[in-house]
């Protein structure tokens, strides 16, 4: 139990394009997803607070307007990286926090990871 | 705000016992501790989780004394597949916040 998928799992575009990353939590609900950005050789870095029905929370220096978050159900969010650039170039993460998940235990279930490579 | 701090690097052999250490001064009262391993290329996985004391599960034992400003992610008995990063997590205003983890590497 308490899988979650991306889609897609690694993704080549050319600069300028925007592109998609798929989130979805397969066997629970979430009200509460995690996108996270990875450089190689380094932790994950918490982009944004993605809650079913409202709009995101961003963190400081991530911008909102380039990294389009959508959580439209209980079961997907979507990352959309509009004009992408080299530099977008990275390992996407997204987590899911299961409903009903106490903040103080926060258990978080996280998805594959999706390598965005920006030509 | 709750901080972890961890060694960057540790090494092991097969077969050996690794302890994972963790500090985080600042831990509030009702947060728990949280321990997640990560392979290249792959989202992070779940280990442990505790509050107090003493917890183990299939996978690894956790260690936590009474005043909860450390904690230690004992590994029995490692293999070469335990190889991954290994991260302590304390939950901080709602999300967590990944420190820079430990970088493990088991040696034949």
């Amino acid at each position: 139990g308490a899988v979650v998928s991306q889609h897609p799992s690694w993704v080549i575009c050319k600069s300028g394009t925007s592109v998609k990353i798929e989130c979805r939590s397969l066997d629970f609900q979430a009200t509460t997803m995690f996108w996270y950005r990875q450089f190689p050789k380094q932790s994950l870095m918490l982009m944004a607070t993605s809650n079913e029905g409202s709009k995101a929370t961003y963190e400081q220096g991530v911008e909102k307007d380039k990294f389009l978050i959508n959580h439209a159900s209980l079961t997907l969010s979507t990352l959309t990286v509009t004009s992408a650039h080299p530099e977008d170039s990275s390992f996407y993460i997204c987590s899911a926090r299961p409903i009903g998940t106490t903040l103080s235990t926060d258990t978080q279930y996280f998805g594959p990871g999706t390598r965005l490579t920006v030509l | 705000l709750a901080k972890t701090t961890q060694p960057i690097s540790m090494d092991s052999y097969e077969g050996q016992e690794v302890n994972i250490t963790c500090s985080h001064n600042n831990i509030a009262t009702n947060d728990y501790i949280t321990w997640y391993q990560q392979f290249p290329s792959q989202g992070p996985r779940f280990i442990i989780q505790g509050y107090k004391t003493k917890v183990t599960n299939e996978v690894a034992s956790l260690f936590i004394p009474a005043d909860r400003k450390s904690s230690t992610l004992s590994l029995p008995r490692v293999s070469l597949s335990d190889t991954a990063v290994y991260y302590c997590l304390v939950l901080n205003t709602d999300k967590l916040i990944f420190g820079t983890g430990t970088r493990l590497q088991v040696f034949p």
